[in-house]
């Protein structure tokens, strides 16, 4: 039963706190994802990694850390520095070339409501 | 970078079509997507064009037109489940990045 996997559901967290969302894939993706959602707002990319060990800064990274030790595993750290960390989390995972046949869409995971109070 | 236009809010009733417009400007395309969000929930994919033309899946279809860097997707015979967000992403070439507009929240009415 493979699939991406989110925890906690629901997060709330006193400012000034790091704060830690994790994301786990069985899908054997090689791609995985970060965004944020606000309310009226699109998804905004955050950090994405194509790789283990290797990850890459997306448009709203500042405030956010992220590690990819494990092909499955990929971690968000909200940091104090996060100035309006309150938001809906979602991961993604992909492929990354899988050829003509497909279309190596992304994948959601059932997202992180992150609070703070 | 990418700019993603699509509208806020559209209204149908059950058994109805709309279409959802998508306008985009790129620094570089390797296709578009289409995916569903019901509040409070994952993205699920919907459909993909990378080719100019219609992709035709069920009651949905979108539309490509590169060259005016326009999609639409088509839902026909509208259900209520059908109520939900509607959005549309491009992706970068290389580095499979997807780029989001801000959706298009279809209400379903009876």
């Amino acid at each position: 039963d493979g699939g991406i996997t989110q925890s906690p559901k629901y997060l709330f967290r006193k400012e000034g706190q790091n704060v830690t969302l994790s994301c786990e894939q069985n899908l054997n993706h090689d791609a995985m994802y970060w965004y944020r959602q606000d309310p009226g707002q699109g998804l905004r990319l955050i950090y994405y990694s194509q790789i283990v060990n290797d990850f890459q800064k997306g448009d709203i990274a500042e405030g956010y850390s992220v590690s990819r030790e494990k092909k499955e595993s990929f971690p968000l750290t909200v940091t104090s520095a996060q100035k309006n960390p309150t938001a809906f989390y979602l991961c993604a995972s992909c492929y990354r070339d899988r050829g003509h046949s497909s279309y190596n869409e992304q994948f959601f995971g059932p997202g992180t409501r992150l609070t703070v109070l | 970078g990418q700019n993603i236009d699509q509208p806020t809010e559209m209204t149908a009733t059950e058994g109805a079509i709309v279409q959802i417009n998508c306008t985009y400007q790129t620094s570089g395309f390797n296709g578009l997507f289409w995916y569903q969000q019901h509040a409070g929930e994952a993205p699920t994919f919907l459909s993909y064009n990378v080719l100019d033309g219609l992709e035709e899946k069920g009651r949905f279809s979108s539309f490509l037109s590169r060259s005016k860097g326009y999609s639409y997707l088509l839902l026909k015979e509208l259900q209520m489940k059908d109520s939900a967000s509607y959005l549309c992403a491009v992706r970068d070439q290389g580095d499979y990045k997807l780029s989001f507009g801000a959706g298009t929240t279809v209400t379903v009415r009876a």
